[in-house]
């Protein structure tokens, strides 16, 4: 299975909105409403930040937002703030019932 | 409080076999639904799936990696042991354990902190 595919790096200046997108297939983002998303920060445990397409967690901040559209999901952050600079990943589950994980996007805040 | 925790060897010799231990609290792995995974980040790179053990011993396994790769439970003990056979440099990783909560969820809500092995002679 291939890692789904995120784009390196994204910017943003504080108080934007950015979108970071995950392509995968139909074998895995496009066939099941379980892609979820991750924010890593360096040395830190990774931190659940979108599950099933678009529901937060409890105490993630409602300026995380997720969507998909076929073969492709995507994470938005609005009202971008210093403290979201860090890596995200998105995961989904796939029809060999395994995961795969997205080759992680940097996020900077300028 | 939910919590898990990796530990194992920090250094590994190529050809070995890793052995690494996720000890969590705050939940029991015999509880309908829940799983326990692993997860590894090469330095630098994307974190990687490898493999998952569920509450009644289910267990799925990175194709890439499935002839390496055993996971088992001690639900006693609240753990799960993930083992990787013949060891490569190219396994050099930060593993992370996470939960898979309960209620047909295919998600990770709850990660480890990480521990870092490096395989080298």
């Amino acid at each position: 299975q291939s890692a789904l595919t995120q784009p390196a790096s994204v910017s943003g200046s504080p108080g934007q909105s950015i979108t970071i997108s995950c392509t995968g297939t139909f074998s895995d983002v496009g066939g099941y409403n379980s892609v979820s998303w991750y924010q890593h920060h360096p040395d830190k445990a990774p931190k659940l930040m979108i599950y099933d397409v678009s529901n937060r967690p409890s105490g993630v901040s409602n300026r995380f937002s997720g969507s998909k559209s076929g073969n492709t999901a995507s994470l938005t952050i609005s009202g971008l703030q210093a403290e979201d600079e860090a890596d995200y990943y998105c995961s989904s589950y796939t029809s060999s019932i395994t995961w795969v994980f997205g080759g992680g996007t940097k996020l900077t805040v300028l | 409080q939910i919590t898990l925790k990796e530990s194992g060897p920090t250094l590994v010799k190529p050809t070995q076999t890793l052995t690494l231990t996720c000890t969590f609290s705050g939940f029991s792995l015999s509880t309908s639904g829940v799983g326990v995974g692993w997860i590894r980040q090469p330095p630098g790179k994307a974190l990687e799936w490898l493999a998952l053990i569920y509450w009644d011993d289910d267990k799925r396994y990175s194709p890439s990696l499935k002839s390496r790769l055993t996971i088992t439970k001690d639900t006693s003990k609240n753990q799960v042991v993930l083992t990787l056979t013949n060891v490569d440099p190219v396994d050099t990783a930060t593993y992370y354990c996470a939960r898979l909560p309960v209620g047909g969820t295919l998600y990770f809500d709850y990660w480890g902190q990480g521990t870092l092995v490096t395989v080298s002679s």
